[in-house]
């Protein structure tokens, strides 16, 4: 089992849907949960990040971790056509040690936004 | 304030030619990584380094090997190319304790024919 499984998709909704994306992982050491967002042929940027279990908002986004299930989310409001891209979540443990800077990355989900 | 930034932005090689592929941040980051991205395989580690004089492998460093002589740069050397190696490769940085926000950079695509 890898440890960070997402589904690749593709994923195509129509402009002002609600978009869920997901991510279950197997190690229960992962306490930071990023979701990053890359556009064709360009490098991953942050999107939001979330330390342990719980939710976080940032405008159309919000970002669900529960530990318990091992499995997170992110959700997209009022999609729009610029939001159509790549989307990687990716996840780190706590500790000390270089070991623990590391992100493991789940594969990416590609979206299309329609007009 | 540049970020990160990596050269050349593609590269093509033959099988056994070598290369180096840069990476330089302005960010005074410590920890710095490379990253390559492969179809249906998502991002996998390379090596990274968390400080100048300081570096160790991720999960795929066969081929590659990489230094840090300053806080700013980390090259990533291909000895000898194969054509597995074709791929994007992506190098990322932050501060210490606060891996959850990496910087990415552009990426340099790599054919190995």
């Amino acid at each position: 089992q890898k440890e960070v499984e997402q589904d690749p998709g593709p994923l195509s909704v129509p402009e002002g849907a609600i978009v869920s994306l997901n991510c279950t992982y197997s190690n229960s050491a992962f306490q930071y949960f990023m979701w990053y967002r890359q556009y064709s042929r360009k490098g991953p940027e942050l999107l939001m990040y979330t330390y342990s279990s719980g939710n976080k908002e940032d405008g159309r986004f919000t970002a669900q971790v529960d530990k318990s299930s091992k499995y997170i989310s992110l959700f997209i409001r009022d999609s729009q056509p610029s939001d159509s891209a790549t989307y990687l979540c990716a996840m780190s443990a706590r500790g000390s040690g270089g070991s623990n800077y590391k992100l493991t990355f789940g594969k990416g989900t590609l979206l299309t936004v329609n007009p | 304030n540049a970020g990160v930034t990596q050269t050349p932005k593609f590269q093509v090689l033959k099988t056994g030619q070598s290369m180096t592929l840069q990476c330089a941040q302005d960010m005074n980051h410590e920890y710095m990584s490379w990253y390559r991205q492969d179809p249906g395989m998502g991002l996998r580690l390379i090596h990274y380094s968390v400080g100048a004089g300081i570096t160790d492998q991720g999960e795929v460093p066969n081929g590659y090997n990489v230094s840090r002589s300053t806080t700013e740069d980390f090259p990533l050397r291909l000895l000898s190319a194969a054509p597995s190696q074709t791929s994007v490769y992506f190098c990322a940085s932050s501060l210490i304790g606060s891996q959850e926000t990496q910087y990415f950079g552009p990426g340099t695509r790599l054919l190995v024919l």
